[in-house]
Parts: C-alpha cells; sequence; structure tokens
C-alpha cells in the first residue's frame, strides 16, 4: 500500500529565506505526487505536480518541487519566503486504483509551515 | 475553490440524529470524494464516486453512506452521528482528462457533534 511521510509538524522560517518542506513516499510503480496547501478556514488548494518528465517541478505562488527516486522523496521549495506562505502544506500521492479510471490520493499529515517577518 | 460549492458550512448537531452533507460542483468532473480531516490526522477518504449511482468506501466509511444521483451532486449522510463524527468535511473533484489527476477541494463543512 502506499505511503506519505511528513517527518516535521512544523516549520518555522524567517521572510526572505529560503524554505522546505519534506516529504517522502512509498508506492509500488511509478509514483504520480502532489503538493496542497490550505489557509485557515479554507480547503486546501493544489499547488503542483510531479507525473513524469523533469526533476523540478515549478507551481503556483512560486514554489517548486524536488522529485528525487532513489532517496523516494518529493520535497517543496521556495527561495525566498513569505509571511504570507504561513499555512498547513501536504504532500500526497495517488494510490490504489480504484476502478472506472479513478485512484485514490493518500495524504500525508500535513506541516505547518511559519513565516516569521 | 474551483466551482465547489459545500452546505452547511457550519452545522451542530446532537449525537443520534441524522446529518446530510451537501456538495455541489460546476465543472462536470466525474469522480467526487468526500473527506474528514482530524488534526494529527491529516485528510481520510470516507467515500468517493465515479459516476451518477457509482459509488465506493474509503478508509474510513463505518457510520457514513453516500448517494450521487446527478453528476454535479454528492451527499454525505451521518446516519446516526457520534462525536468521534465531530470533524471538518471536505468534498473534492477531478477527471483524468488531458492527464490531471489533480483533485479540487471545496471549502468544507465544520460539524460538531455534542
Amino acid at each position: 500500500a502506499q505511503s506519505v511521510a511528513q517527518p516535521e509538524d512544523q516549520v518555522n522560517v524567517a521572510e526572505g529565506n529560503p524554505l522546505t518542506v519534506k516529504c517522502t513516499y512509498s508506492v509500488s510503480g511509478n509514483p504520480y505526487l502532489f503538493w496542497y496547501v490550505q489557509y485557515p478556514n479554507r480547503g486546501l488548494q493544489f499547488l503542483l505536480k510531479y507525473i513524469t518528465g523533469d526533476n523540478l517541478v515549478k507551481g503556483s505562488y512560486g514554489f517548486e518541487a524536488e522529485f528525487n527516486k532513489s532517496q523516494t522523496s518529493f520535497h517543496l521549495k521556495k527561495p525566498s519566503a513569505l509571511v504570507s506562505d504561513s499555512a498547513l502544506y501536504f504532500c500526497a500521492v495517488r494510490g490504489s486504483y480504484s476502478g472506472a479510471g479513478s485512484y485514490q490520493l493518500t495524504f500525508g499529515k500535513g506541516t505547518k509551515l511559519s513565516v516569521i517577518p | 475553490d474551483a466551482g465547489i460549492t459545500q452546505s452547511p458550512r457550519h452545522k451542530v448537531t446532537e449525537t443520534g440524529t441524522p446529518v446530510t452533507l451537501r456538495c455541489h460542483q460546476t465543472e462536470n468532473h466525474r469522480y467526487m470524494y468526500w473527506y474528514r480531516q482530524d488534526p494529527g490526522h491529516g485528510l481520510r477518504l470516507i467515500h468517493y464516486s465515479y459516476g451518477v449511482k457509482d459509488t465506493d468506501k474509503g478508509e474510513v466509511s463505518d457510520g457514513y453512506s453516500v448517494s450521487r444521483s446527478k453528476t454535479e451532486d454528492f451527499l454525505l449522510t451521518l446516519e446516526s452521528a457520534t462525536s468521534s463524527q465531530t470533524s471538518v468535511y471536505f468534498c473534492a473533484i477531478s477527471d483524468i482528462k488531458g492527464g490531471r489527476y489533480e483533485q479540487y477541494f471545496g471549502p468544507g463543512t465544520r460539524l460538531t457533534v455534542t
């Protein structure tokens, strides 16, 4: 069965510094990986995905993620953090086939990012 | 929130009462999902649908049922609410046309069972 681990419950970073939110995964077959962000009292917003191709994936709001197959990781990065980036971040992996063309997503438990002014 | 609405947005109910949450989409996406979000657990799949009247169970389906009579609507029913079902419930949609596998989420419903 597929699984996702986000080893840090919370990450603190100073505004203007680079940020990294870590994610490791376990899945059979080729991994389809996703990052989502959740602001307070809001639903999850899709940031970016890796399906195939270049290991560095660019997404919304200046975020990018680096896929590393040998380390089974998909870390989320941003070169310069903003206070407005403070939110809850979820990594997800496409998992088992659910039938009729549908696949489930398995989510990590989330990492709370706090950007300090 | 990608053309997805959820109603109600907040609800307080008593133990033992039935509760129905509604998800409505305007994207004509084939697949719809219900998740619950709890601290320390991330998101867990309750039920999903891959078409009208086609539904299946997810990871935490006990005590929940769903129905989908139209493409745009996916209902989640708590048959007899319990305090352990106090949570935030999210609906999501997806469609794999064009190689898109990501899911898009609604704004959530905060349910409190007293």
